[in-house]
Order: structure tokens, then sequence, then C-alpha cells
């Protein structure tokens, strides 16, 4: 099965400090993409960072960054110097065919 | 890049009466098209998916259909709206030539069944 699993429902986070959030999948593809959306209480939902699978290193944008360990299927998302804004639901997916398998979300709230 | 338009913003419909809600896509042609469903404070449930007109695929058994009558319009009906089809609709697009599938969504409708 294609699975994504959020394991952390809500998580906070001081301003100015660092979070990460985890995010672990089960495919049975050797070659797809993650990725990291944001979606604030507008409801919008934006694209955070991207993945390659086949790429080793780690994706990075500005403050967000990600740890991927392709043999462990795990997609955890950093996010430094985290300000208000940040605050929003946070949702892990790759891709599997031509459509986008989500996660459940995890909840990031940032403490001023 | 890619624009996503849905309309309405914001739909308050009694039980038993029929759905429409529109999506377009500015920015690209032949995208492929998602229609996702989200409870509040919940994850995506992806309904339908198009990756050309007049082609549809249907995710989960439900109260809904979906049709793509051009190449840019993704529409999302029902003819008798059930309590259980309130909730929050997003539209969503991704470019043919991306092999990525990364996702362009929309702002949302917010569906309210009474």
């Amino acid at each position: 099965a294609q699975t994504v699993t959020q394991s952390q429902p809500e998580m906070s986070v001081q301003e100015a400090e660092t979070v990460t959030l985890s995010c672990t999948y089960d495919t049975s593809e050797s070659d797809y993409y993650l990725f990291w959306y944001k979606q604030p209480p507008s409801r919008q939902m934006i694209l955070v960072i991207r993945q390659e699978a086949y790429k080793q290193q780690n994706a990075t944008e500005n403050r967000f960054s990600v740890n991927f360990q392709k043999a462990a299927k795990s997609f955890s998302l950093k996010i430094s110097d985290s300000q208000l804004g940040d605050a929003a639901m946070y949702f892990c997916a790759f891709k599997y065919g031509n459509k986008l398998v989500f996660g459940a979300g995890t909840i990031l709230r940032v403490k001023s | 890049s890619q624009t996503i338009h849905q309309w309405p913003a914001t739909l308050v419909q009694p039980v038993g009466s029929p759905l429409s809600l529109e999506c377009t896509v500015e920015g690209t042609s032949n995208p492929n098209l998602y229609w996702y469903r989200q409870a509040a404070g919940r994850g995506l449930q992806l309904l339908f998916y198009s990756v050309g007109i007049g082609q549809i695929s249907s995710e989960v058994p439900q109260n809904l259909s979906a049709s793509r009558p051009q190449d840019r319009q993704f529409i999302l009906s029902s003819k008798k709206l059930l309590l259980s089809d309130s909730g929050f609709y997003l539209c969503a697009s991704s470019r043919p030539w991306d092999s990525s599938y990364e996702q362009y969504f929309g702002p949302g409708t917010r569906l309210t069944v009474t």
C-alpha cells in the first residue's frame, strides 16, 4: 500500500527556535518525488519544498530543509528560526503514478 | 506559473439540493486536474482526477461526480447533497510535462450542507 504517516498531530515551537516535523512513507516505487505543503489558516495550500528520491542531497529552501533517508523511507522537515507566519498545518506527500499521496498533516503552533 | 480559480468561495445548501463547483486553470495547457475534500482540521481526500478532456478517474465511491468539459475546466457536481458532503473542497492542477506531478492548489470552496 502507498501510505504516508505523520505521527505528530500537533507540534509547538517558540519563535526563533527550530522544529522538526516527521514523515514516513511506504511505496513500492523506486523513483519518486516527495513534498511538504503548508496550509495556513487561509487554507491556501502552498508548496514548501520538494525532493527527488534519486538525489541523495537534501533539499533546502531558505529556512526550510529536509532530512531524506531513502532506506528508512523517512522525510522530515526542519524549520529554522521559526516565525509566527510559519503557524500552519503541514502535509507530507509523495508522487504515486499521476497522483500525490498525502499524510494526515501536522498542526504547527508558533509561540511568541 | 499556474493560477487556479475556484468558485464559489463559500456555499450553503440544503440537503437534497444539487451542487456545482467550478475550477478553472490559467497558465498551462492540458493540465492534470484534481478534486479533493478536506474535513475541518483533517487531511486531504482525493475524490477525482483527470488527465484530459472527458477522462475522469474516481477515487472514492460517493454522492459526487466530476466532469471536464474543457481543457482547463473541472466541475464537481452532485444531484442531491447529503449532510456528509459538507467540507472544504480543493481543486489542484499539475503540469503535464512535470514528472514530479507537483500540484498547485486553488483557494478552495467551503460547502455547508444544512
